[in-house]
């Protein structure tokens, strides 16, 4: 079984100012990680993922995520925020291997305050 | 390229009513389906997916069922509406070549009243 965990519901932060958006993940095999975000009424848009290779993943809007595997996370950055980065995130995981079962976290909503 | 339709992206439909979601995929082969829901305040849910035609499996007990009748088309249906079928509803797939990633359609808003 796998699951995620991201700790903050809501995240308020100022513009221009960096952010961190934590996910922690559990599984008991290799894993692909990604982040989604969703704009007010919209479906899910992939942000960026991990498959394989440099654990630093770089995504659109200027976003990137770590690997860490010792600690089971895959937290997001931006250096700095803006307005247009408001919206909720979701952190996804699924295993490496056959059938995709995608696992999604309850998502953190990113308030950017001008 | 991969694209996919969902609709309507509106709903409103009173207890008690049927429902038929549809998504269609386009661009790819044998892809793998699911349906997610999205309730207000919660996180996705996934309520179905489908590995092929006629492959339906279930992930959560509900008022709702899902069908394939074609290798690109999934339909999320109810035979009577509760209220709390309310939600945003996803589709969404994965298949060549985007091998590991999901994508998602953008959503069908139901409000049953």
């Amino acid at each position: 079984a796998q699951s995620v965990t991201q700790l903050d519901s809501q995240v308020p932060v100022f513009e221009e100012a960096p952010v961190e958006l934590r996910c922690n993940y559990s599984s008991s095999v290799s894993v692909y990680l990604f982040w989604y975000v969703q704009y007010p009424n919209q479906g899910l848009q992939l942000l960026l993922k991990y498959l394989s290779g440099s654990t630093l993943v770089k995504g659109i809007n200027g976003f990137e995520a770590e690997f860490n595997k010792s600690q089971t996370s895959f937290h997001l950055r931006k250096p700095s925020v803006h307005i247009s980065d408001t919206a909720e995130y979701f952190c996804a995981v699924t295993s490496s291997g056959g059938y995709q079962k995608v696992t999604f976290g309850t998502g953190t909503k990113l308030q950017v305050i001008p | 390229s991969q694209t996919i339709h969902q609709w309507p992206a509106t709903l409103v439909q009173p207890v008690g009513s049927p429902l038929s979601l549809e998504c269609t995929v386009e661009g790819t082969s044998n892809p793998n389906l699911y349906w997610y829901r999205q309730a207000a305040g919660r996180g996705l849910q996934l309520l179905f997916y489908s590995v092929g035609i006629g492959q339906i499996s279930s992930e959560v007990p509900q008022n709702l069922s899902a069908s394939r009748p074609q290798d690109r088309q999934f339909i999320l249906s109810s035979k009577k509406l509760l209220l709390s079928d309310s939600g945003f509803y996803l589709c969404a797939w994965v298949g060549s070549p985007s091998g590991n990633t999901i994508y998602f359609g953008e959503g069908s808003w139901l409000t049953v009243v």
